[in-house]
């Protein structure tokens, strides 16, 4: 049971705009930076969003990034089917005796 | 440009001893708030940290695996190896090494490829 909650799933058709939610707690999103990332099937993870909001060289500017007290939010326009992957949220953790760094689930992303 | 790539066995028994050897280039160990970690995902599961050390040989683990991990560095290799003890079969994963920057107490920002590691007699 992962530490931060990402709905399982998400969907949307090509052109459209789509939302992925993550939540967490004070020790973690709350007080922390929220990092957001792409697993494109049999690949390894790639940094999306770094910083709540910061988008790396090289990511589109359909991608972007939120962050409101201890949720956090990552929006993708102008859907696309390469887009069609897994999207985790990852934040530092203050939590004595917890681990540094924790994940949310993931969320499965389906362009129609 | 950041690389990182993770090295070693791609089955192991269980009760083994895993030892998995990152080598990267692109940085430096010895540079101040710079970290080098390791992260694992079962196959079509979620991502799991598992141990981080810093420039200053800081060492970090998750604490449901601590009493089975061991990080070290060779900063003038530029390698840092995992060993994991008494491996089971729940331990069969792909496991990632990582970059962490300057700001120290973020999640990663570059990824290895990955190595799957397989745990069966």
């Amino acid at each position: 049971q992962s530490v931060m909650t990402q709905p399982p799933s998400a969907s949307g058709t090509p052109g459209q705009r789509v939302t992925i939610s993550c939540s967490g707690s004070d020790s973690n999103i709350g007080n922390n930076y929220v990092y957001w990332y792409q697993q494109l099937p049999g690949t390894a993870p790639k940094l999306l969003i770094h910083r709540n909001n910061q988008r790396p060289s090289g990511v589109p500017d359909r991608f972007s990034g939120s962050k409101s007290g201890t949720s956090a939010s990552l929006a993708i326009s102008g859907l696309r089917s390469e887009d069609e992957a897994d999207y985790y949220c990852a934040s530092w953790d203050d939590t004595l005796g917890g681990p540094d760094v924790v994940f949310g689930g993931g969320t499965k992303l389906t362009v129609l | 440009q950041i690389t990182l790539r993770e090295s070693g066995p791609t089955l192991v028994k269980p009760t083994q001893t895993l030892t998995l050897t990152c080598t990267f280039s692109g940085f430096s160990l010895s540079t101040y708030g710079v970290g080098v970690g390791w992260i694992r995902q079962p196959p079509g599961k979620a991502l799991e940290w598992l141990a981080l050390i810093y420039w200053n040989d800081d060492k970090r683990y998750s604490p449901s695996l601590k009493s089975r991990l061991t990080i070290t560095k060779d900063t003038s290799k530029n390698h840092v190896v995992l060993t994991m003890t008494n491996m089971d079969p729940m331990d069969t994963a792909t496991y990632y090494c990582t970059h962490t920057d300057e700001s120290s107490m973020v999640p990663p920002d570059y990824w290895g490829q990955g190595t799957l590691v397989t745990v069966s007699s």
